[in-house]
């Protein structure tokens, strides 16, 4: 059973627009919802953990910047502006119970071609 | 700071040869460590994770892991692999406690050979 559904799955993104995305939550047992991001050939790196409905989060890296909603209980959107030309990135959500010690799932990921 | 490094970006092994793909991290406190494997196009599956007590841990389709304090290490092994097993793999690290952020190693493409 998928445990987290994302969309859109990829992207060409034209220079200077921004792009939203979402993470859908299939089990409420999980719910500590993280988003994830990789350049092309690099690490994945973590971006944010929200927990409750409200909760909003931005930040600024070499390439990008980002703001993360915790729109519901089972939807998590994170908007991505500001993409260097040429960029290639992926984006994943993961899903986990509580702390450390437990499991994060992820979700398909997002790929972003920016034009 | 926590750091965790796969030094091995590429390994190539035939089909039913063992393989070990490499895994170290630094860091002085309580540690989590986990596998993912990623297949091309697809998103990161969890194959195991080390936490405490017995340092030989078992994943799915035949993986294991072993956990080292003195060698800061958790390699991950297969006795005999598949060429289904193609794909990147990644080490993960997180604190032991409050911290839902996962630090990644840069991945290791594992190609098997027909």
């Amino acid at each position: 059973v998928t445990l987290l559904e994302q969309n859109p799955r990829w992207r060409l993104v034209p220079r200077g627009q921004a792009v939203n995305l979402r993470c859908i939550l299939k089990n409420s047992q999980y719910p500590w919802m993280s988003w994830y991001q990789q350049d092309l050939q690099k690490q994945l790196q973590w971006l944010f953990t929200l927990r409750s409905p409200g909760d909003k989060e931005v930040k600024s890296l070499p390439g990008a910047d980002y703001l993360a909603t915790r729109v519901t209980d089972t939807e998590l959107r994170l908007q991505v502006a500001n993409m260097s030309q040429g960029r290639t990135l992926y984006c994943t959500c993961s899903a986990t119970t509580g702390g450390g010690q437990d499991t994060q799932y992820f979700g398909p990921g997002t790929r972003l071609l920016v034009l | 700071t926590q750091t965790v490094s796969q030094s091995d970006a590429h390994v190539t092994v035939f089909e039913g040869d063992s393989v070990e793909l490499r895994c170290n991290y630094s860091y002085g406190g309580s540690i989590y460590l986990s596998w993912y494997i990623q297949h091309h196009g697809r998103g990161l599956q969890f194959l195991l994770k080390y936490y405490s007590g017995n340092p030989v841990v078992q994943g799915v389709n035949g993986f294991e892991a072993e956990f080292s304090k003195s060698d800061s290490s958790f390699h991950l092994r297969k006795a005999s692999v598949h060429w289904s097993d193609s794909a990147v793999y990644f080490c993960a690290a997180s604190r032991s406690s409050g911290s839902w952020q996962l630090i990644f190693g840069s991945g290791t493409q594992l190609t098997v050979m027909p």
